[in-house]
């Protein structure tokens, strides 16, 4: 149990376009989920902490006019990256923490990101 | 939050055991120490985690020092599939949820 997916695993898009990350967990409910972001060779990085219902708190020097992120139920949330530019490229890893057990987070595979 | 100390690197033989250090001298009395891996191009996953007492579960051990500034990670028996980059965080247990990542530690699994 306690699977994360995420969706697509990778994408290729063009300059100023957007792009929508989902997360899902498939087995439980997810109280609070958060996002990552990667570049090669590099460590995590979070970006962005998100509660259903309630407004994603964003870590120093992420905008959050640029990531948006929705979390509209206990089991999905998602990443807009709005007006993409090949600087955005990298690796977005999103993990869930499970109600009542929040000692362990749960992680998604990662989607790769490629902005052209 | 308190900060970690990893090896950048570290090498093992196959089907031998392997130790993987990381120190924390600023941990406070609150402060869980957390392990999870991160496989090539995949996202990480827990491995174990503690607070004062050694643990053990199916995949490895960890040993905490008496005085907790310091930690090891054991693999009992490494196999190839255990070549990863290994994350030692320290998370406050009445803090938030988040996990600050390091650099880690990259263990190379030698055939």
């Amino acid at each position: 149990g306690a699977v994360v997916s995420q969706h697509p695993s990778w994408v290729i898009c063009k300059s100023g376009t957007s792009v929508k990350i989902e997360c899902r967990s498939l087995d439980f409910q997810a109280t609070t989920m958060f996002w990552y972001r990667q570049f090669p060779k590099q460590s995590l990085m979070l970006m962005a902490t998100s509660n259903e219902g309630s407004k994603a708190t964003y870590e120093q020097g992420v905008e959050k006019d640029k990531f948006l992120i929705n979390h509209a139920s206990l089991t999905l949330s998602t990443l807009t990256v709005t007006s993409a530019h090949p600087e955005d490229s990298s690796f977005y890893i999103c993990s869930a923490s499970r109600l009542w057990q929040d000692n362990e987070q749960f992680f998604g595979p990662g989607t790769r990101l490629t902005v052209l | 939050d308190a900060k970690t100390t990893q090896p950048n690197s570290m090498e093992s033989n196959e089907e031998e055991p392997v130790h993987l250090p990381c120190n924390h001298s600023t941990i406070s009395g609150t402060d869980y120490i957390h392990w999870y891996r991160q496989l090539p191009s995949q996202g990480p996953e827990y491995v174990i985690h503690g607070l004062t007492s050694n643990v053990n579960n199916r995949m490895a051990s960890l040993a905490i020092a008496e005085d907790r500034k310091s930690s090891t990670l054991i693999l009992h028996r490494a196999t190839l599939r255990d070549a990863a980059v290994y994350y030692c965080i320290l998370r406050d247990y009445f803090g938030n949820e988040k996990l600050t990542f390091g650099t880690g530690t990259r263990l190379t699994i030698i055939p």
